[in-house]
């Protein structure tokens, strides 16, 4: 089973909807983080989270919102769905210890908004 | 603000011969370095990283970058090529004084060897 496990795997949905992204990890570690990914502009961090009660905005994190539910679930939600938000999306985990930056994915959520 | 740079889009190889793949970016700071590989629907996988030390890192799969702090950049290498490291590869940094393990990736850059 993978460490990092993302729910759906692909979702095809409609402007205005709301959509529930997942991610749960067996790793064990604090933080995670919600990432999409775009053809040439590589990865953009959504969220992240440090620990249950901490939630964080990276630098595109308008138009969506996280929950942390436990320290080994972190869901990323649209509350109403555009089509620019039509992306891979990757949830990723790290370690505290070490702090060098060691990012370990799921294998991601193609969405897809109409 | 940190940032990485991919400037190709796709390097294409014949198996057996070295692949370089670029990689330049931009910290305030001292960096920390990494490359990561995705396969085909999959998601990213970590390949190496430089922290500190040696310049030249040995990392999965046969792959080596080297740090070069006055070019300011941080290419993959690997001596020769197989077909199945066909797949993109991301280069990211990390700012070390930046609270946090927030990377910031490049573009990509697509691989493509040849048999």
């Amino acid at each position: 089973d993978a460490d990092v496990t993302q729910t759906p795997r692909n979702r095809i949905t409609k402007t205005g909807k709301r959509i529930m992204l997942e991610c749960s990890q067996t790793k064990g570690h604090d933080r995670m983080y919600w990432y999409r990914q775009d053809p040439g502009l590589g990865l953009r961090l959504i969220y992240y989270s440090f620990d249950v009660k901490d939630i964080n905005k990276g630098e595109i994190s308008d138009g969506y919102s996280v929950s942390r539910q436990a320290q080994a679930k972190f869901s990323l939600s649209l509350e109403s769905a555009i089509p620019n938000q039509t992306a891979l999306y990757f949830c990723a985990t790290s370690d505290r210890t070490g702090n060098t930056g060691e990012l370990f994915f799921g294998e991601g959520s193609r969405l897809t908004v109409l | 603000a940190q940032s990485v740079a991919q400037p190709e889009d796709q390097v294409n190889v014949a198996e057996g011969n070295p692949l370089t793949v670029k990689c330049t970016y931009s910290v305030s700071g001292n960096p920390y370095l990494f490359w990561y590989v995705q396969y085909p629907n999959r998601g990213l996988q970590f390949l190496l990283k430089y922290i500190t030390g040696d310049n030249l890192v040995k990392g999965s799969y046969g792959f080596e970058a080297e740090f070069n702090k006055s070019q300011t950049s941080f290419h993959l290498k690997k001596p020769s090529a197989l077909v199945s490291d066909s797949a993109l590869y991301f280069c990211a940094v990390r700012d070390r004084r930046a609270a946090g393990n927030k990377l910031t990736f490049g573009g990509g850059t697509r691989v493509l060897v040849k048999p």
